[in-house]
């Protein structure tokens, strides 16, 4: 049973846009999400979280939304620049350490 | 202030020998977990500690085990290795401060078990 999933594998943004990742999950239980930016054989670097309680949380040119109703959150990236080209993880985690985390979603930023 | 660190980066095992990874967790954080990587099962939990106590553990056999010091470094070894052992073993360590949870990934050390 997948609780986190990232259903689009990947997405090509032009520079300059904005770009949306989605991610939806089933486990009601999760106390808050995170969102995470990673390179090949490198560790997953910490952009943005958000407690279950709030509905939006920016830092900068990243913005997480949670709609606890739909079970959906989505990071939004704006302006979105070549450097943001990775993959891009979304993860839930109850009230322990333990993070479960979706599949990933590649984005790819052009000129 | 310094980040995650984790040692070796990288490791080359054969079938049937064991292995000892380091965690160094940033200052200050006392809960450290683990997490296996692998391009078929992407991200998955191992374990968590937290004050040398492990309060969580994943699906995964005995063969993966861990420890946490009390000066919060932790160990995680893995006995009779198998080839699908191979992967990126990553270990996080996490904070709340003013009701935001964050946790913080180490670069990982990368096992080939051949």
């Amino acid at each position: 049973d997948q609780q986190v999933k990232q259903n689009s594998p990947s997405l090509s943004v032009q520079e300059g846009r904005i770009s949306i990742l989605n991610c939806d999950y089933t486990n009601s239980m999760f106390d808050y999400f995170l969102w995470y930016k990673k390179y090949p054989a490198e560790g997953p670097t910490f952009l943005i979280s958000i407690s279950s309680i709030k509905d939006k949380n920016e830092d900068g040119r990243f913005t997480v939304f949670l709609n606890k109703s739909a079970k959906h959150l989505s990071l939004h990236i704006v302006p979105s620049q070549p450097g943001d080209s990775a993959v891009y993880f979304c993860a839930g985690g109850d009230n322990t350490d333990k993070l479960i985390f979706g599949t990933g979603t590649r984005l790819q930023v052009f000129p | 202030k310094a980040g995650v660190t984790q040692t070796p980066r990288y490791l080359i095992k054969t079938r049937g020998q064991q292995v000892t990874l380091s965690c160094s967790p940033i200052s200050g954080h006392r809960s450290v977990s683990w997490y296996q990587q692998t391009p078929g099962q992407g991200l998955q939990f191992l374990f968590e500690y937290f004050s040398e106590t492990q309060r969580n553990k994943g699906n995964f056999p005995g063969r993966f085990s861990g420890r946490q010091f009390s000066n919060s470094r932790s160990e995680m070894n893995v006995s009779t290795l198998e080839l699908g052992d191979s992967a990126l073993y990553l270990c996080a360590s996490s904070s709340t401060s003013g009701g935001v949870y964050e946790q913080y990934f180490g670069p990982g050390t990368r096992l080939t078990v051949t």
